[in-house]
C-alpha cells in the first residue's frame, strides 16, 4: 500500500502570507495526486487534481505542483476563509490513501 | 446538478450490522469508480472501499471481510453493507466519486453518521 505523509501537521499564518504544505508518497504515483479542503462539520471539497490542475471555481491563489513522490500545495495569499484542514490523496492505486492532514489557522 | 445523498447511518451495538446507501443523481453513475470514505470524530479522512466501473471491489485492510460494497445501476445507488461492527468503525461515512477519468474525488455526499456503541 502507498503511504502518504504531510508536513507540517498544523500552521498558523497571517492574512496575505504565502503558505506551503508538502505531501510525500511512499512510492512513485506520477501525478495521481489530489488536494482537498475540509472545514468543520463539512464534507471535503476538491481543490486540485492531477497534482496541479485547479478544480473549476477554486480561487487561483491555490496551486499544486510535483510528481513522483513529492508534492506541494501553495496558497499564494492566505485569506480568512482558507482556515481549514487540507488533505492530500493518492489515486494511483487502491487503497486510495489520504495524508493525515494539515490544519491551517489564521493568526 | 450532481448530488450524492447518503442514508442508513445510526446507532448500532458492537457486533451488529448496518447498510448504508448513497443515491446518486446528475451523472452517469456506472461509468466511474465510486467510493466510501469515513472520518472518525476528530480524526482525518480514511478511504474505506471502492467499486470500479467494471465491478471490481476494493477494501481497506481495516474493513476487509466485514464490509461489502455494491451498486445498483438501475437505481443509481451505491451500498455499503457493514457487519461485525466495532467501536472503531464509529465515523461519518461519505460516498465520493470522480467526474471523469483522471479525476479523484470531485463529488461528495454530505455524510451519514454511524455510531457503534452499547
Amino acid at each position: 500500500d502507498i503511504q502518504m505523509t504531510q508536513s507540517p501537521s498544523s500552521l498558523s499564518a497571517s492574512v496575505g502570507d504565502r503558505v506551503t504544505i508538502t505531501c510525500r508518497a511512499s512510492q512513485g504515483i506520477s501525478t495521481w495526486l489530489a488536494w482537498y479542503q475540509q472545514k468543520p462539520e463539512k464534507a471535503p471539497k476538491s481543490l486540485i487534481y492531477a497534482a496541479s490542475s485547479l478544480q473549476s471555481g477554486v480561487p487561483s491563489r491555490f496551486s499544486g505542483s510535483g510528481s513522483g513522490t513529492d508534492f506541494t500545495l501553495t496558497i499564494s495569499s492566505l485569506q480568512p476563509e482558507d482556515s481549514a484542514t487540507y488533505y492530500c490523496q493518492q489515486y494511483n492505486s487502491y487503497p486510495r490513501t489520504f495524508g493525515p492532514g494539515t490544519k491551517v489557522d489564521i493568526k | 446538478e450532481v448530488q450524492l445523498l447518503e442514508s442508513g447511518g445510526g446507532l448500532v451495538q458492537p457486533g451488529g450490522s448496518l447498510r448504508l446507501s448513497c443515491a446518486v443523481s446528475g451523472f452517469t453513475f456506472s461509468n466511474y469508480d465510486i467510493n466510501w470514505v469515513r472520518q472518525a470524530p476528530g480524526k482525518g479522512l480514511e478511504w474505506v472501499s471502492g467499486i470500479s466501473s467494471s465491478g471490481s471491489t476494493y477494501y481497506a485492510d481495516s474493513v476487509k471481510g466485514r464490509f461489502t460494497i455494491s451498486r445498483d445501476s438501475s437505481k443509481n445507488t451505491l451500498y455499503l453493507q457493514m457487519s461485525s461492527l466495532r467501536a472503531e468503525d464509529t465515523a461519518v461515512y461519505y460516498c465520493a466519486s470522480p467526474r471523469g477519468f483522471g479525476y479523484a474525488f470531485d463529488y461528495w455526499g454530505q455524510g451519514t453518521l454511524v455510531t457503534v456503541s452499547s
